[in-house]
């Protein structure tokens, strides 16, 4: 079975600039996740979506952050302007519906400058 | 207050030596994950526990689901065992997760 595929893997850019990261969960699984992980911290969710649909967005910043899962499959977050503090790895990670599975992707780290 | 909550925080042990993680939650739970995460690495699924107590290899995992609470025992600790490991609970009243903050262990030769 293959994983959850996100790229870019690494990303640098300066403060203002946009990025984009993006994720291929596994075949199947209705749940995805993007997450943001500072280091030396737990992963915090930033969206979760159920099929193409917006279960949990409470957390996204909104001002600068947006995702979406077009056809209930791949998904895209993006940063626009990006801020110092926004450097972070960006986790995507599915599960199958309501089943407690989870499998996480190698994750995007975002330095800016 | 997280709903998840790890100790200890940091750890440092000498090989060979067994260690424990220990986690508390507050909400009602389907499932608990032990992640574990290296430095520079993705996150992988040791465990997935939902009641008693799961092997594989050195690690082993219990929970207890009347008291909330879950181990990450690990026997005679090995350097390449040093990593981030994170208690994750999935809500047994919604799709979603909850992450501890993680305990960070460093394993000297």
């Amino acid at each position: 079975e293959a994983g959850v595929a996100q790229s870019p893997r690494y990303k640098i850019i300066e403060k203002r600039q946009s990025v984009a990261f993006w994720c291929n969960p596994i075949s199947g699984h209705a749940t995805l996740y993007w997450y943001q992980q500072i280091l030396g911290q737990g992963p915090k969710l930033l969206i979760q979506f159920q099929n193409n649909g917006v279960v949990d967005d409470s957390q996204l910043p909104k001002d600068r952050f947006s995702a979406e899962r077009l056809k209930g499959v791949d998904s895209t977050l993006k940063i626009q302007p990006a801020k110092l503090e926004d450097s972070a790895v960006y986790l995507c990670a599915s599960s199958p519906a309501f089943r407690g599975v989870l499998t996480f992707g190698a994750g995007s780290r975002l330095t800016v400058l | 207050k997280n709903e998840v909550e790890q100790s200890p925080q940091n750890l440092t042990a000498q090989e060979g030596e067994f260690i424990t993680i220990n986690c508390s939650y507050s909400v009602g739970i389907s499932a608990l994950h032990w992640l574990q995460q290296h430095p520079g690495g993705g996150i992988v699924s040791l465990f997935m526990l939902s009641s008693g107590k799961k092997k594989h290899g050195r690690l082993i995992a219990t929970i207890n689901i009347q008291e909330k609470h879950s181990s990450l025992h690990i026997t005679a600790s090995h350097p390449r065992d040093s990593a981030v490991y994170i208690c994750a609970a999935f809500s047994n009243t919604g799709n979603q997760f909850y992450f501890g903050t993680g305990t960070s262990l460093t394993v000297i030769p």
